[in-house]
């Protein structure tokens, strides 16, 4: 079974424009979490898609949002970007309602870089 | 919303000592603590995790603890070897699909 997968794996950007993440999740997993990691401060919860539906949101200005697709696959897009957006962004997928647990699968990441 | 602490944020131990991590969150409704260990470079992956109802799990070299009345879980590593360094983050979850980090902790074995 292949992993979760994000494109693009680096992108270089100047303030105040916008970018465009994708994710496509392990097949059958229609969770889809993601995440901002920056050095110090973890992972820091940004959004969780189910079924297409936002259906959690961390404490994240409304620069960020995302969404989902009929196929699980989840685009996050961040507008008017900010020196401090500079992170390695993360998503994982999960099975829902697995016996095994709601173990959440990473991918690799996406290292944005804003100028 | 659930805050999760981790102490401590670096960690260096000879090879064949044990490591100890702690972690304390907030939300008494929280019932779900996995641990991740992140490589230099990979991406995160499950190594342990607890539910609530459960106060100690082991998987070899490793072990979790958590204590619900004190609302703090432990990640324990024994025999610790090289290939144990990495990041280590401990996360809280109340309803299995908005999980809380903690900022994670560096763990260096010294061969």
């Amino acid at each position: 079974k292949a992993g979760v997968t994000q494109t693009p794996r680096y992108l270089i950007k100047t303030r105040g424009q916008q970018v465009t993440l994708s994710c496509s999740p392990i097949s059958g997993h229609r969770s889809v979490s993601w995440y901002q990691q920056t050095p110090g401060q973890g992972l820091q919860f940004l959004f969780e898609y189910f079924s297409e539906t936002q259906r959690n949101k961390g404490n994240f200005p409304g620069r960020f949002s995302g969404r989902q697709f009929s196929n699980s696959r989840s685009e996050m897009n961040v507008s008017t970007l900010e020196l401090g957006d500079s992170a390695l962004y993360l998503c994982a997928s999960s099975l829902e309602g697995s016996l095994a647990g709601p173990e959440q699968f990473f991918g690799p990441g996406t290292r944005l870089t804003v100028l | 919303g659930e805050n999760v602490e981790q102490h401590p944020s670096t960690l260096s131990v000879q090879e064949g000592d044990s490591a100890v991590i702690k972690c304390t969150y907030s939300d008494s409704a929280s019932n779900y603590f996995p641990w991740y260990k992140q490589e230099l470079g990979k991406r995160p992956q499950l190594i342990i995790d607890i539910r609530s109802n459960v106060g100690e799990k082991k998987d070899q070299r490793i072990a979790v603890t958590l204590n619900k009345t004190a609302k703090h879980f432990s990640l324990h590593i024994t025999e610790t070897q090289p290939e144990d360094s990495a990041v280590y983050f401990c996360a809280a979850s109340r309803d299995f699909n908005k999980f809380y980090f903690g900022s994670g902790t560096k763990l260096n074995v010294k061969p």
